[in-house]
């Protein structure tokens, strides 16, 4: 089964301190993964996908295959980086699949 | 242009009501998709049209009923829907249906009563 799991239900950080949001997927093959972020009272957006390799306002995610992991992570939280995260995956039958998300607070 | 746009931004209807949501964007984006989001879920997807054509129906009740009269435009035609059917219904569009960036849009707020 092609699955995303996301362990945290939330993520509670002081600014300034190193971020971690955790996410392992299930698929057999080449994934295709992405982070989506959801400000709040805004529209999700699409935050990085593994491919492109860039880093978007400081966050990065690397794919561990080995982990099934695509862990996203920011060296230093600010407080506007408080948000919804989700890392999604593409199916081979088409659809995007979300985890179920991450609450990160960043507490000043 | 590159936002998607969803009208009405808030709807409350009656379960006896017919109304419908519209997506439009002006990318050239040859899929656009439908989605259903609960407070503090993730997306769920109901359908996806790629060339105009539906490809994915996730066996969405009936009572949803989506068309894509063209390659800008989505609707989402409802009728005699549930309270539970109360949600966040966003709409998102990508270059192909493929494993493109998803744009979405800002979502319209539905409340059944």
């Amino acid at each position: 089964a092609q699955r995303v799991t996301q362990p945290e239900k939330l993520l509670s950080v002081f600014k300034g301190a190193p971020v971690e949001l955790k996410c392992n997927y299930s698929y057999s093959g080449s994934p295709e993964l992405f982070w989506y972020v959801q400000y709040s009272r805004q529209r999700l957006q699409l935050l990085l996908r593994h491919i492109s390799r860039e880093s978007i306002k400081g966050f990065t995610a690397d794919l561990n295959k080995g982990e099934t992991s695509f862990h996203l992570k920011k060296p230093f939280a600010q407080e506007e980086d408080s948000a919804m995260y989700y890392c999604a995956l593409f199916s081979n039958t088409g659809k995007l699949i979300f985890g179920q998300g991450t609450t990160l607070q960043v507490k000043p | 242009d590159t936002e998607v746009t969803q009208t009405p931004k808030h709807l409350v209807m009656g379960m006896t009501n017919k109304k419908s949501l519209k997506c439009e964007q002006h990318m050239g984006h040859r899929a656009m998709y439908w989605y259903k989001q609960k407070a503090k879920k993730p997306p769920e997807l109901m359908f996806v049209y790629s060339y105009e054509k539906l490809s994915i129906n996730e066996s969405v009740p009936s009572r949803f009923s989506p068309e894509c009269p063209n390659s800008s435009l989505l609707n989402l035609h409802l009728h005699a829907l549930q309270p539970e059917d109360s949600a966040l219904y966003l709409c998102a569009s990508s270059q192909e249906w493929a494993n493109y960036e998803q744009y979405f849009g800002p979502g319209t707020r539905l409340t059944v009563t």
